[in-house]
């Protein structure tokens, strides 16, 4: 069984610029988090995409947005990008309804540094 | 909002120290966990606790959930280089998988 991967690890952007963040959700879970985790702190909830569709949105702005493929992999697309989109920006996958609040399976992060 | 505080901030001890982390709130969860992260991962799950008033034990890892399911604690005995990381409570918003995290504890074992 695999676990959650992430791509980038690790990249650099400058502000105004355009990222695409990559995860492939752990074999059998067809549910995907993404948090923003600015160092030192805590992770603040993106969105959630379950069955290719968002359920559920943090305080984050329009110019974070998402996809899930019908793999139930995903992408987190950050448009205009800011400084303070510098941060860990983790995915996490679980399996079954979005109201199960079973565990959630992080991958090891894409490290976002804006110049 | 729910808000999830965690005391404190910052700690450096010694090996075989004893300590404890608070995670509090004004707002009640069904249920709380506890992860802990190492530079350059994502966070690992170590407990979750459901019942107000329960304690949990991982080893050498104490955790207790608050009577109210306000509040949590974790408490580390003779804590060894290999605790040090970053300790996370979170817990559900409403009915669901999404997790709001606390503020975090950084925790330094010195040899």
């Amino acid at each position: 069984e695999t676990g959650v991967t992430q791509s980038p690890t690790h990249l650099i952007k400058t502000r105004g610029q355009q990222v695409t963040l990559r995860c492939s959700s752990q074999s059998g879970h067809n549910t995907v988090s993404w948090y923003q985790q600015a160092l030192g702190q805590g992770p603040q909830f993106i969105f959630q995409y379950y069955r290719e569709e968002e359920n559920g949105r943090g305080n984050f702005p329009p110019r974070f947005s998402g996809l899930q493929f019908p793999n139930y992999s995903s992408e987190l697309n950050v448009n205009a990008l800011e400084l303070d989109d510098s941060a860990l920006y983790l995915c996490a996958s679980s399996r079954g309804r979005p109201t199960n609040t079973g565990e959630l399976f992080f991958g090891e992060g894409s490290r976002l540094t804006v110049l | 909002t729910q808000l999830l505080e965690q005391s404190p901030q910052f700690l450096s001890i010694q090996e075989g120290e004893n300590l404890t982390v608070y995670c509090n709130s004004s707002s009640v969860f069904s249920s709380l966990q506890w992860y802990r992260q190492e530079p350059g991962e994502g966070p690992v799950l170590l407990v979750t606790v459901v019942t107000g008033g329960e304690v949990k034990k991982l080893k050498r890892l104490t955790f207790q959930f608050g009577d109210a399911r306000k509040d949590s604690s974790l408490h580390i005995t003779a804590a060894q280089t290999g605790d040090t990381g970053l300790y996370l409570c979170a817990g559900p918003w409403r009915a669901t998988n999404k997790l709001i995290f606390g503020t975090g504890t950084l925790l330094a074992v010195q040899p």
